[in-house]
């Protein structure tokens, strides 16, 4: 079974600067797709950025941008110049090509505070 | 567009009890979950399903059912509510034409059992 594992329960970074949030998972399989969500206190759950795994190009959604490491299965998501609006919790989620988004693996969570 | 709704948003059982967590989706998704949340753990699978009349069990079923009569709501029934199921719930649908897209999340619902 597929896992996901999310390291950091808790990170803070300063106004303007940047933060990585890590995210790193175990399957058996070659073809996938990974994805952050975020949840800010509405509890909305909103789509960030997705990386298929057969693209080696990295995924990039403006001030967002992911690091995906195949070998290593590490994909970590960098938030550059950080906004008060970005504080939330940010879930990393893996879904096989196979069986659809209907079957989302969720790492634990990392929840973000930004600092003004 | 109102996406996925799920209703109600808050809610209080007694032990025992039973209830319904409404879902309904707008988007003619084929497939919807329910994941439910607790702290330190993300969000986990409980049923899914892949259309009407078709559902089967996630990572931790035990204690709910579901059923899709149609394609737009899937709701989940607790027929004993226990305080382990304390939990926020999410219902999530999304379409095998768009996968890649994830899923579309509903606002969540807060279930306290006393």
């Amino acid at each position: 079974a597929q896992t996901v594992t999310q390291s950091q329960p808790e990170m803070s970074v300063q106004e303007a600067e940047t933060v990585t949030l890590s995210c790193t998972y175990d399957t058996s399989e070659s073809d996938y797709y990974l994805f952050w969500y975020k949840q800010p206190p509405s509890r909305q759950m909103i789509l960030v950025i997705r990386q298929e795994a057969y693209k080696q190009q990295n995924a990039t959604e403006n001030r967002f941008s992911v690091n995906f490491q195949k070998a290593a299965k590490s994909f970590s998501l960098k938030i550059s110049d950080s906004q008060l609006g970005d504080a939330a919790m940010y879930f990393c989620a893996y879904r096989t090509s196979i069986q659809g988004a209907q079957k989302l693996v969720f790492g634990q969570g990392t929840r973000l505070t930004i600092n003004p | 567009n109102a996406g996925v709704t799920q209703t109600p948003k808050f809610q209080v059982l007694k032990t025992g009890q039973s209830m319904t967590l409404q879902c309904a989706q707008d988007m003619n998704h084929e497939y919807m979950s329910w994941y439910r949340q607790d702290p330190g753990m993300g969000l986990r699978l409980i049923h899914y399903s892949v259309g009407a009349g078709i559902t089967d069990q996630g990572e931790v079923p035990n204690g709910y059912n579901v059923s899709r009569s149609t394609t737009e709501d899937f709701p989940l029934r607790l027929l004993s509510a226990a305080p382990s199921q304390t939990s926020v719930y999410f219902c999530a649908s999304s379409s095998p034409w768009r996968g890649r897209v994830g899923a579309f999340f509903g606002q969540g619902t807060r279930l306290t059992v006393v």
